[in-house]
């Protein structure tokens, strides 16, 4: 079956970096996008971008351009999400998510467990 | 930028029938896709493509979507259904994967 495993929990100082990895199994990793969704405490889900596996292409987030970047190591089928210049307001959980669609549309049918990225001094 | 827009909160009895709204600029053009979501947990993917359901979501779940909304109906309500859920669509703008607010479903 479909798994997405996560790395675990992090804790930054405003203005560092922070690099969540996004392990895949259970299907061939370059066939199908990665998508990374973020939700801060309390709040809805908000999109930042995706990347395909097999190119390494990317889009962005309006939001975020210039702050984060999506990269992958195919033979460890594995995506990573880097997100600079952190702020107290980047303080989520972080979610990669397999996307899927039938024409343009895309949907999620499978998600990682998340990772809580917490921003403090 | 598309704008999805769903009630902060829904509630209903056991047994009953909840309906979660998702308005949108003429959403029924495009596919909507909708996500449960636990507390401490991940989104899971209850309806894509407005009505089709993936294999072990109950058939109580269902979709449609027309005009400018498009809606979730959860049939003969279980308190295990009690959750947040989220719409969502894939938009041609610049920012192409666009989610609602989220709804919050209390079973009472």
């Amino acid at each position: 079956q479909v798994q997405l495993v996560q790395s675990g929990a992090e804790v930054k100082k405003p203005g560092a970096s922070v690099k969540v990895s996004c392990k895949a199994s259970g299907y061939t990793f370059t066939s199908y996008d990665i998508n990374w969704v973020r939700q801060a405490t309390g709040q809805g889900l908000e999109w930042m971008g995706w990347m395909n596996p097999n190119s390494g292409n990317t889009g962005y987030a309006q939001k975020f351009q210039g702050r984060v970047t999506m990269t992958r190591n195919t033979s460890i089928s594995t995506a990573y999400m880097e997100l600079s210049s952190l702020r107290s307001e980047d303080t989520a959980v972080y979610y990669c998510a397999r996307e899927e669609h039938r024409g343009v549309a895309a949907f999620f049918g499978d998600w990682g467990q998340g990772t809580l990225v917490t921003v403090s001094s | 930028s598309y704008v999805l827009t769903q009630p902060p909160s829904v509630s209903v009895a056991p047994g009953k029938t909840a309906r979660i709204t998702c308005g949108g600029n003429n959403i029924g053009s495009k596919s909507v896709h909708w996500y449960q979501q636990k507390p401490g947990q991940a989104p899971v993917l209850v309806i894509y493509y407005d009505s089709d359901r993936p294999s072990g979501i109950p058939e109580r779940f269902s979709g449609s979507n027309s005009g400018n909304t498009a809606t979730l109906t959860i049939s003969r309500v279980e308190a295990g259904d009690e959750a947040d859920y989220y719409c969502q669509v894939w938009d041609s703008s610049s920012d192409p994967v666009v989610f609602g607010g989220g709804t919050k479903l209390t079973v009472l």
